[in-house]
Order: structure tokens, then C-alpha cells, then sequence
């Protein structure tokens, strides 16, 4: 069955490392995104890119960086530089413009 | 920049009964895609409804469907014979066609609706 694997599901780091959370999608998708979600806050948008290669910055990209070497792989790093990277992270992928967005189960990353 | 507004952090509705959610958008674009995707407890992101801005038609999916406006920029999501399963958070989002780069879907703040017997 096609989807978007998020892994791992629960994910816990100390401060100051970095950490990187992979997402992979065999729906032959083009656009991929990365979302956090906090509580009472919705999902705000990290990443986004339509190609390979080429990637954009959303709303809230300080702290964080991606990579897309393959069509199907979007991972996104947290560095230590993000100051609140304790959240919900969800990635999610599109065929094109004014489709919906597929997501993934999410990963819970913790950081103490 | 393109903002949603969800006015009702929570919501309850009796099994069976009817509900309305209501949502309200800025922009200044002419052509876009409005959304309601519902977040059960597991988490999941599923897509209840979408609605192309060129449509004067409003959306329908069995049991919801949308009261989509316009000119007041208003997009209420109304679910009919409401379930038990229909308790989740509901997220009403806005789209942008953009060329060249991936059309970015804006979020409101969400809506947590509780079903109850």
C-alpha cells in the first residue's frame, strides 16, 4: 500500500544534539512538507519542496534544516539551535498544486 | 501572508444531532483551495472536505459538508447525524496555487469536538 512512513514514532534527545527524523513516501508525490504541532497552536509549516534538490523555508525554519536527494526522502535535522524542539513533527507529501496534502503518523520528539 | 481563524477552541454535540465549525480566512487571492482535515486521538491528519474557490458549489462528503462564502471569506464545515467517531480535532486550512514551488497549506488553530451520547 502506498502512504508516508514517519520514523521512529517517539523520539528523545538531550539538549544540544542534533537529531534527524526521517519521512518516506512511495505515492510518486512531488511536493513534500514538514509540520510541527504544538498545543492550541495548529500545525505551522518548517520545509516544504517541489523537487529534488530544491526545498524552501517555511514559517518557522530557524533551528531546523532538510535535505531532498531522492524524491521519496524528505528527512528534517533539529539542531541544536532550535530552542523549543519538543513537539509533534508530521510530514506530509502532494501531487501537485490544489491537491490535498497526505501525512504521515507523526513523530513525538522530546528534549531534555 | 495568508491567515485562517478557528473561533471555537471546543465544541460539544449529542449523537445523532448536527453540528457547525466555523472558520474565516484572510487573503487577498482570487484562486484557491480551502480544507477540513479531522486529528482523532491517534493523531492521524485525515481529509474530511476540500473546496476549489472557483466553485460557487459547496463541498459534500456523506455526512459533512460546507457553507462556503466568498465574498465573507467564511468556510464552516457542518457534520449531520453526528458519531462517535467523529470526535477529534478539526483543522480548517487554506491553500495558495503557487508556480514553480509547492502550494503551502496554511492552518487554522483547530477546533477539539466531543461527541457525547
Amino acid at each position: 500500500d502506498g502512504g508516508i512512513t514517519q520514523s521512529p514514532k517517539y523520539l528523545f534527545r538531550k539538549e544540544g544534539q542534533n537529531v534527524t527524523l526521517s519521512c518516506e513516501q512511495n505515492l510518486n508525490h512531488d511536493a513534500m512538507y514538514w509540520y510541527r504541532q504544538d498545543p492550541g497552536q495548529g500545525l505551522r509549516l518548517i520545509y516544504y519542496s517541489q523537487i529534488v534538490n530544491d526545498f524552501q523555508k517555511g514559517d518557522i525554519a530557524e533551528g531546523y534544516s532538510v535535505s531532498r536527494e531522492k524524491k521519496e526522502s524528505f528527512p528534517l535535522t533539529v539542531t541544536s539551535a532550535q530552542k523549543n524542539p519538543t513537539a509533534f513533527y508530521l510530514c506530509a507529501s502532494s501531487i501537485s498544486g490544489g491537491a490535498p496534502l497526505h501525512f504521515g503518523n507523526g513523530t513525538r520528539l522530546t528534549v531534555t | 501572508a495568508q491567515t485562517v481563524t478557528q473561533s471555537q477552541p471546543e465544541m460539544s454535540v449529542q449523537e445523532a444531532e448536527t453540528v457547525t465549525l466555523s472558520c474565516t480566512y484572510d487573503t487577498s487571492e482570487n484562486n484557491y483551495y480551502l480544507f477540513w482535515y479531522k486529528q482523532p486521538p491517534s493523531r492521524q491528519m485525515i481529509l474530511v472536505i476540500r473546496q476549489e474557490a472557483y466553485k460557487q458549489q459547496n463541498a459534500t462528503e456523506n455526512r459533512f459538508s460546507v457553507n462556503f462564502q466568498k465574498a465573507a471569506k467564511s468556510f464552516s464545515l457542518k457534520i449531520s447525524d453526528s458519531q462517535l467517531g467523529d470526535t477529534a480535532m478539526y483543522f480548517c486550512a487554506f491553500m495558495k496555487l503557487s508556480t514553480g514551488t509547492a502550494s503551502k497549506l496554511t492552518f487554522g488553530t483547530g477546533t477539539r469536538l466531543q461527541v457525547t451520547l
